[in-house]
């Protein structure tokens, strides 16, 4: 098992521009979600998924959407890159929510610079 | 929303104890996570805690109190690669959410 990924790894966008993160698992959990994490402000909660077909959002949602029309696909999008958006961001997955004991396991990351 | 506090930094000795605080807020959270992430990878687990008292995973131990808003993560035995952050996370019952507090980094001496 691949467990969770992301693509692209790394990826430098001017202001205005649009973009799309894909992450993908393939432990047929239920549960997706994407964060962000910058300098002194631990990880941040923006949007999440529940089940195919299905998206909410978190703590920090503006500026970004997201999709999730397969279980093991969620993506994220970005459709005009600000400064304020450079960051990593990280997918993670749970079988079932957090609350319930359930882990979440977190891909390898995509750090984002827009200039 | 809930807030989370762990100290920023601590270093300490190879082959040393050392332990991680992380105070809340009594209201807020079921259970809680403690995360390993080390410079530039991931968060990966360690430790869920739900109810009180002492949970021992090899050299890794969380310890809970509900009633005061507090956990700890002990480490033993050090080792260079205990270097990384570790992050400690609250859990609602029935949310989708784990809140994140900034976590703290730990440096690992000889």
């Amino acid at each position: 098992n691949a467990g969770v990924t992301q693509t692209p790894k790394f990826r430098v966008l001017k202001t205005g521009q649009s973009m799309t993160l894909l992450c993908a698992q393939d432990m047929n959990h239920e549960y997706m979600y994407w964060y962000r994490q910058d300098p002194g402000m631990g990880l941040r909660l923006i949007h999440y998924s529940v089940g195919e077909g299905t998206t909410a959002k978190g703590e920090v949602p503006d500026g970004y959407n997201v999709s999730r029309l397969k279980k093991q696909n969620f993506l994220l999008g970005l459709e005009s890159a600000a400064p304020s958006q450079t960051s990593v961001y990280f997918c993670a997955s749970s079988l079932i929510n957090s609350g319930d004991q359930d882990t979440q396991y977190f891909g390898p990351g995509t750090r984002l610079t827009v200039l | 929303g809930q807030n989370i506090d762990q100290p920023t930094e601590m270093t300490a000795t190879e082959g040393a104890i050392v332990q991680i605080n992380c105070t809340y807020q009594t209201s807020g959270f079921n259970g809680l996570f403690w995360y390993q992430q080390h410079a530039g990878e991931a968060p990966t687990f360690l430790s869920y805690n739900v109810l009180d008292g002492l949970e021992e995973k090899g050299r890794f131990s969380s310890f809970l109190s509900r009633s005061k808003g507090y956990s700890y993560l002990l480490l033993k035995e050090l080792q260079m690669k205990d270097s990384a952050s570790y992050l400690c996370a609250g859990a609602g019952a029935g949310s989708y959410q784990l809140t994140f507090g900034k976590g703290t980094k730990l440096s690992v001496i000889p």
